[in-house]
């Protein structure tokens, strides 16, 4: 099973408006850091937003926030006022217990493309 | 400089030949990781070194050769590509890698072989 799904390969949103990313993850490790990058189309890879298992509130960093459910493990990440320079590809990933040789699972990506 | 750096950006070399890419971290991190990331598919983890001992490999074939000689550099050293093996490649560091720590990238080589 994979161990993070984004089940939206492409999504479209108007200039201004919120839009919500969708990511769903699979571990049965108590301790473990979910992330959101951001790739725009130069490949540099844009650390977002970290939302900790044991962290209670959900993160915010700016327009970016993380619905965290836990019970339901998923991590959708929440861009508020989209702005045209938002249009990027966007990946969920998971780093996973202490001492597991810092392996992080990325997932397939979802392409934001914000419309004037 | 600041952050994670790598050069060169862009890379085009034929089948045989040898060349060398680089990664330097300027966050005082302990372990770094290359990425290789190809049209149409998820990010695939290569290597990984801590305090300059290289912890994971990735089934990679031996035509990808890294190195690390102290935790702020990372090259990977390349010959006899395929062409398939054109790729953007990434590297990455966090303060250590058996933590939560935030992975952060540098802004990737983009690599062709003819």
């Amino acid at each position: 099973a994979q161990k993070i799904t984004q089940t939206q390969p492409g999504m479209f949103v108007q200039e201004k408006e919120a839009v919500t990313l969708d990511c769903t993850y699979d571990t049965s490790d108590p301790s473990y850091g979910l992330f959101w990058y951001k790739q725009p189309s130069s490949g540099e890879m844009i650390f977002l937003i970290y939302q900790g298992s044991y962290d209670q509130q959900n993160a915010t960093e700016g327009r970016y926030s993380l619905n965290f459910q836990k019970a339901r493990k998923s991590a959708n990440l929440v861009i508020s006022a989209s702005q045209l320079g938002d249009s990027a590809m966007y990946f969920c990933a998971m780093r996973e217990g202490l001492g597991n040789a810092g392996k992080s699972t990325f997932g397939d990506g979802t392409t934001l493309t914000v419309k004037p | 400089e600041t952050g994670v750096t790598q050069t060169p950006r862009h890379l085009v070399m034929g089948m045989t030949n040898k060349k060398s890419l680089k990664c330097e971290q300027h966050l005082g991190h302990n372990a770094m990781y290359w990425y290789k990331q190809s049209a149409k598919k998820p990010l695939e983890l290569m290597f990984v070194y801590n305090f300059k001992e290289q912890t994971e490999n990735n089934s990679v074939p031996s035509r990808f050769s890294p190195e690390c000689p102290n935790s702020s550099h990372l090259f990977l050293h390349l010959h006899t590509l395929q062409p398939e093996d054109s790729a953007l490649y990434l590297c990455a560091s966090t303060a250590s890698s058996g933590s939560l720590d935030t992975q952060y990238f540098g802004p990737g080589t983009r690599l062709t072989v003819l």
